[in-house]
């Protein structure tokens, strides 16, 4: 298994709504990465988890949650966004002393 | 701080040509990887050729192939025998040895004629 799932494909939510994104892989890589991407420009760095744990945080103001409840799960918890964060929401996987990320195909976020 | 840039934002290329986009970047280590992803319109980012610094010879992949000048700083990838499925945004990326951090350039959106 070669891949990288991100459910769901769409989601729109309004600014008091709280929802999640969610990122699986089955490749054994333990380091996994939330980007953000807008239209025609390229992915953000937002969170990077490795071995489960925060390594590295972007800055991303709170109302974006990363969590990795194991090895294979990456979730994106959403709570009172604003309209500009509606973007393309991609989750990466790597190994640890790997070399290329593998990207899932990722979520298109509206926020009306 | 290292950097990534691509200073084309668009490329054309017909059918059956060959085309090359330019990469150029940017920092003080000497332990990285380079990497060429292809985006297609509403479609995945896959990865289509990694170069390690170390190595010296130019990494290859069917019709890709890159022009690595680790001393001019510069990636460029050549697309050889275009097919109408190339046209895409390509970035070239950047990644340092023992970091997870990956530095995407700004992307040059290539098309395809046909």
């Amino acid at each position: 298994d070669t891949e990288v799932t991100q459910t769901p494909k769409h989601l729109v939510m309004g600014m008091t709504n709280k929802k999640s994104l969610k990122c699986e892989q089955h490749m054994g890589h333990r380091a996994m990465y939330w980007y953000k991407q807008k239209a025609k420009k390229p992915p953000e760095l937002m969170f990077v988890y490795s071995y489960e744990k925060l390594s590295i945080n972007e800055s991303v103001p709170s109302r974006f949650s990363p969590e990795c409840p194991n090895s294979s799960l990456l979730n994106l918890h959403l709570h009172a966004l604003q309209p500009e964060d509606s973007a393309l929401y991609l989750c990466a996987s790597s190994q640890i002393s790997g070399t290329e990320q593998f990207f899932g195909p990722g979520t298109r976020l509206t926020v009306l | 701080a290292q950097t990534v840039t691509q200073s084309q934002p668009e490329m054309s290329v017909q059918e059956a040509e060959t085309v090359t986009l330019s990469c150029t970047y940017d920092t003080s280590e000497s332990d990285y990887y380079l990497f060429w992803y292809k985006q297609p319109p509403s479609r995945q980012m896959i990865l289509v050729i990694r170069q390690e610094a170390y190595k010296q010879q130019n990494a290859t992949e069917n019709r890709f192939s890159v022009n690595f000048q680790k001393a001019a700083k510069s990636f460029s990838l050549k697309i050889s025998d275009s097919q109408l499925g190339d046209a895409a945004m390509y970035f070239c990326a950047y990644r340092s040895r023992g970091t997870y951090k990956y530095i995407f350039g700004t992307g040059t959106r290539l098309k395809v004629l046909a």
